[in-house]
C-alpha cells in the first residue's frame, strides 16, 4: 500500500517553544492531507484538513494561529505548533488522501509531543 | 458528572477464539466505513472497508457486517492471534473525506 511518512516520531520540547511536524506521501500524489490529535485512551479527533496550494480548513476549537498547516506540494503537509505549553502534549497523527481514489486514506506513524 | 479521560472498552479473548467489535455511528448519510487497527504509539492501520450498499464484507480473517437500519458495524476476527491485541477503531467518511473515528476498543488476547 502507500506509505506516508510523519516526522519526527517523537519530540520533546519547552513551553513556549514552536514544534514543526511533517507528513510525507513517499510514492502517491495527495490532494489533501489530514490531521488528526490523539490522547491517551481516546480516539483520534480531526484537527484541520489541509489541501494542496489552499489554507486549511481548521475544526471547530482548533486554533488556527496556535497549529499553523502548510501544504505547500502534493506530497508534503506541515504541523507547525507555535508557543507550545503542556496541555499541547499529545499524539499527533497526518493522514493523505490519493489524489484519485476519494475515500482511501492512508496514516503515518504519529508523532508523540511532549512538552515541559 | 461525567469523568475526565475516557476508558477505552476492553475485550478480553483466547487465543484461537472468535472476537467481535462493535461499533455504532452517527450518521445516516456516511456511505462508506473503515476498520483501523491501532497498536501502541503507531498510526491506524488499515483492515477492511465497506459502503453502503453492501452489508458485509470478508477479507483474510476479517469480516465487517453493517447494518444501517440501527447504523451499526461490526468486526469479526477469526481465529484470533496474539497480534491481533491491539486498540480497533472504526471510522466513517464526512463530506469533506475527514474520517469521524469511533471510540475504539481495546483487544486483549490471552494465551
Amino acid at each position: 500500500g502507500a506509505v506516508v511518512s510523519q516526522h519526527p516520531s517523537r519530540v520533546i520540547c519547552k513551553s513556549g517553544t514552536s514544534v514543526k511536524i511533517e507528513c510525507r506521501s513517499l510514492d502517491f500524489q495527495a490532494t489533501t492531507m489530514f490531521w488528526y490529535r490523539q490522547f491517551p485512551k481516546q480516539s483520534l479527533m480531526l484537527m484541520a484538513t489541509s489541501n494542496e496550494g489552499s489554507k486549511a480548513t481548521y475544526e471547530q476549537g482548533v486554533e488556527k494561529d496556535k497549529f499553523l498547516i502548510n501544504h505547500a506540494s502534493l506530497t508534503l503537509s506541515t504541523l507547525t505548533v507555535t508557543s507550545a505549553h503542556p496541555e499541547d502534549s499529545s499524539f499527533y497523527i497526518c493522514s493523505a488522501r490519493l489524489a484519485l481514489a476519494k475515500n482511501i486514506q492512508y496514516f503515518g506513524a504519529g508523532t508523540r509531543l511532549s512538552v515541559l | 458528572g461525567e469523568s475526565v479521560g475516557l476508558h477505552l472498552p476492553t475485550l478480553s479473548v483466547q487465543e484461537g477464539d472468535n472476537s467481535i467489535i462493535n461499533c455504532a455511528y452517527s450518521n445516516s448519510a456516511s456511505d462508506y466505513f473503515i476498520w483501523y487497527k491501532q497498536e501502541s504509539g503507531k498510526g491506524p492501520q488499515f483492515i477492511i472497508d465497506i459502503r453502503s450498499n453492501m452489508d458485509k464484507r470478508q477479507g483474510q480473517r476479517v469480516t465487517v457486517l453493517l447494518n444501517k437500519t440501527v447504523k451499526h458495524l461490526s468486526l469479526q476476527i477469526a481465529a484470533t492471534q496474539p497480534g491481533d491485541s491491539a486498540v480497533y477503531f472504526c471510522a466513517e467518511n464526512t463530506s469533506g473525506y475527514a474520517l469521524n473515528f469511533g471510540k475504539g476498543t481495546s483487544l486483549l488476547v490471552t494465551p
